[in-house]
């Protein structure tokens, strides 16, 4: 079975620039959420997202936004960019919206110059 | 929401030696669990285990959830066991919160 997917790997935007994100969650799997990995720090939490609606959000401006497809999958948006929002973008997803375990894709990589 | 502390920062280790990776965190959580970053980023879960003990091969795993730890256990150490070990727990929904994350080196 197919893991998490994300689109794509890698990304250079420039700042004031806009950016999607993409994601697939594992099949069978409902919920989907967002985390930001900045160099050297460990993931944060942006958003969660469950049979469509958004269940949680971290402590992240409103430039960053999301949604989930009747598919399951999931896009993250954000807007304006940053240089400080250059980071590994990861997604994870579980079956339920509080799971046993959740099971991470292989992020997307994004450079903002 | 839940703070995660992890220690060491930082181990280097030679082939074949064991080691023992702790994380405290400041409340309750349901959800606990062990992850090791590949150097290309990807997160690989290695253990569920919001209490007790578990093993799998050279990894075991022990949480504590009445003192608020857990602790990893690498034996025989390998290589290929470089990276960043993460612990993250939670105590409501899905939201994750990391610890700063254990850097091992393991020289051959």
């Amino acid at each position: 079975d197919a893991g998490v997917t994300q689109s794509p790997t890698h990304l250079i935007k420039t700042r004031g620039q806009h950016v999607t994100l993409r994601c697939s969650p594992i099949s069978g799997h409902k919920s989907v959420s967002w985390y930001q990995q900045v160099l050297g720090q460990g993931p944060q939490f942006i958003f969660q997202y469950y049979e469509k609606e958004e269940r949680g959000r971290g402590n992240f401006p409103d430039r960053f936004s999301a949604r989930q497809f009747p598919n399951y999958s999931s896009e993250l948006n954000v807007n304006a960019l940053l240089l400080g929002d250059s980071a590994l973008y990861l997604c994870a997803s579980s079956p339920g919206p509080s799971s046993r375990g959740q099971y991470f894709g292989p992020g997307t990589r994004l450079t903002v110059t | 929401g839940i703070q995660v502390e992890q220690s060491p920062p930082d181990l280097i280790l030679q082939e074949g030696a064991n080691s023992t990776l702790r994380c405290n965190f400041s409340d309750s959580v349901n959800n606990l669990q062990w992850f090791h970053q590949n150097p290309w980023g990807q997160l690989i879960n290695l253990f569920y285990i919001p209490s007790g003990t578990k093993q799998n091969g050279r990894l075991s795993a022990t949480t504590v959830a009445t003192e608020r730890y857990s602790l990893l256990y690498i034996s025989s150490s390998q290589t290929t066991d470089s990276g960043v070990y993460f612990c993250a727990g939670n105590n409501a929904g899905n939201m994750l919160t990391f610890g700063g994350g254990t850097r091992l080196m393991v020289k051959p």
